[in-house]
């Protein structure tokens, strides 16, 4: 059964804070991704990888960072924490890349509140 | 641009009734499409994809490539079904990358 686990299922910051989410995978998958889950939204992209310390903007990017320094762990890093990052943040992993596109699994998200 | 609009944020059904999720996509190519559904307290999974032509839970969907939908149907609707659907897309860069793009979410209330 693949696992995808998250840091924290919540958390409270100040605005200005350095914040890292964590994300852990353990059926050595090559792609990780990054989304921000927000009500009428949807899932939007906000950073992906597809190997080690390899990284790529998804489509909302501002304001954020990542970090794959090892396959199985993607860390997002909010530099600055601003009210509008407010959100639930979904991690999930996929497997390889090239062929059909696979299925992405999908960790229990964190849910940060911004003051 | 590719995009994925799900029309309804809300769909409300009684038990029994038939269920029309309705997404549309916009992507000039062959795209991968996908059903993607979260239960409440419980984390987002795959519900089924376009190419394998399968039934889960007793959902089905089809690709109508003329009208670029993806519709998810089921015939009679059972309470727990209730959850929050997401169509999701992916063009020939998702091959590379598999990069997905979702719709903003229907979600889907069946009552007794």
């Amino acid at each position: 059964d693949v696992k995808v686990t998250q840091s924290s299922r919540y958390l409270v910051k100040r605005t200005g804070e350095k914040v890292f989410l964590e994300c852990v995978q353990d059926m050595d998958h090559e792609n990780m991704f990054w989304y921000r889950q927000d009500p009428g939204l949807g899932l939007r992209l906000i950073y992906f990888s597809y190997d080690v310390k390899m990284k790529e903007k998804g489509d909302i990017p501002e304001g954020y960072s990542v970090s794959r320094e090892k396959k199985e762990r993607f860390s997002l890093i909010l530099e600055s924490a601003s009210t509008n990052q407010t959100s639930m943040y979904l991690c999930a992993s996929s497997k390889g890349k090239g062929g059909s596109v696979k299925t992405q699994y999908f960790g229990p998200g964190t849910r940060l509140l911004v003051l | 641009a590719q995009r994925v609009t799900q029309p309804e944020k809300l769909l409300s059904v009684f038990k029994g009734a038939p269920v029309e999720l309705k997404c549309n996509y916009s992507y000039s190519g062959s795209p991968e499409l996908f059903w993607y559904v979260q239960y409440s307290r419980q984390r987002l999974q795959l519900l089924l994809r376009h190419i394998s032509r399968e039934s889960i839970k007793g959902f089905t969907a089809d690709l109508n490539k003329g009208e670029t939908s993806f519709h998810l149907k089921k015939p009679f609707a059972q309470e727990e079904d209730s959850a929050m659907y997401y169509c999701a897309l992916s063009g020939a860069w998702g091959g590379a990358t598999n990069k997905l793009i979702f719709g903003t979410g229907t979600l889907l209330a069946v009552q007794p």
